[in-house]
């Protein structure tokens, strides 16, 4: 099945700063990559995603790249601020058995300092 | 507003208590999942549904159970609560045609 390593689990930021979290996955045939924002005490919500066709996707100040040959995909977060504090997953969605069924990274808490 | 429910929010239970866990979607989605979450930590695929009358293990192993009788409910039952149940447990859904889970809010499980 599906693996989906990301990195770093932990990352602080000066508030402005950019920051970068980056995933790769094992199973050449996935085709869907969301990310997920999870803050404190609350559901995780999907900030932006990208499908398997497209390199890059920007939406204001987050954007995903995707890699296909090299199987990793990466966030952006520009001119980060306090609000942006809180715990991000990625995840991949094969094509095999699992169907629609995505794959969790691990997570990385992501701090932003003032 | 459309929207995945979970109910309760928070619960306290004695070991030994049978419980189960409701999750309500009004989205119209086929698909439904079960997650079990520390707070801010790896999130541990449980059970899903790709429809009704059909239910799957995750990754997990877990000593609970689920059912879907209905497309818009997905309960968990957990026969026996032991205090290593204790922790969040997320309910989602989703459909073919749009890859993203919606979360509901969860229900923080604590065992004593």
């Amino acid at each position: 099945g599906e693996n989906v390593e990301q990195h770093p689990s932990t990352l602080s930021v000066q508030e402005g700063d950019s920051a970068v979290i980056k995933c790769t996955y094992s199973d050449s045939a996935s085709n869907y990559f969301p990310w997920y924002k999870q803050e404190l005490g609350k559901r995780p919500q999907l900030i932006i995603d990208i499908r398997s066709n497209v390199g890059e996707k920007k939406d204001q100040r987050i954007a995903v790249t995707l890699n296909k040959t090299a199987k990793h995909f990466s966030l952006h977060i520009t001119e980060t601020q306090p609000e942006d504090s809180a715990v991000y997953f990625c995840a991949a969605r094969g094509i095999g058995g699992g169907g629609n069924k995505l794959t969790f990274g691990t997570g990385t808490q992501l701090k932003v300092e003032l | 507003e459309a929207d995945i429910y979970q109910t309760p929010r928070y619960l306290v239970i004695g070991t030994g208590k049978k419980i189960t866990l409701e999750c309500s979607q009004t989205m119209g989605h086929d698909k439904m999942y079960w997650y079990q979450q520390d707070p801010g930590m790896e999130l541990h695929l449980i059970h899903y549904s790709y429809g009704v009358n059909s239910t799957e293990k995750g990754d997990l192993s877990s000593e609970s159970t689920v059912s879907r009788i209905r497309t818009e409910h997905f309960p968990l039952t957990l026969e026996s609560a032991r205090p290593s149940h204790t922790s969040q447990y997320l309910c989602a859904s989703s459909t073919r045609d749009r890859g993203g889970y919606t979360f509901g809010s969860g229900t923080r499980l604590t065992v004593v």
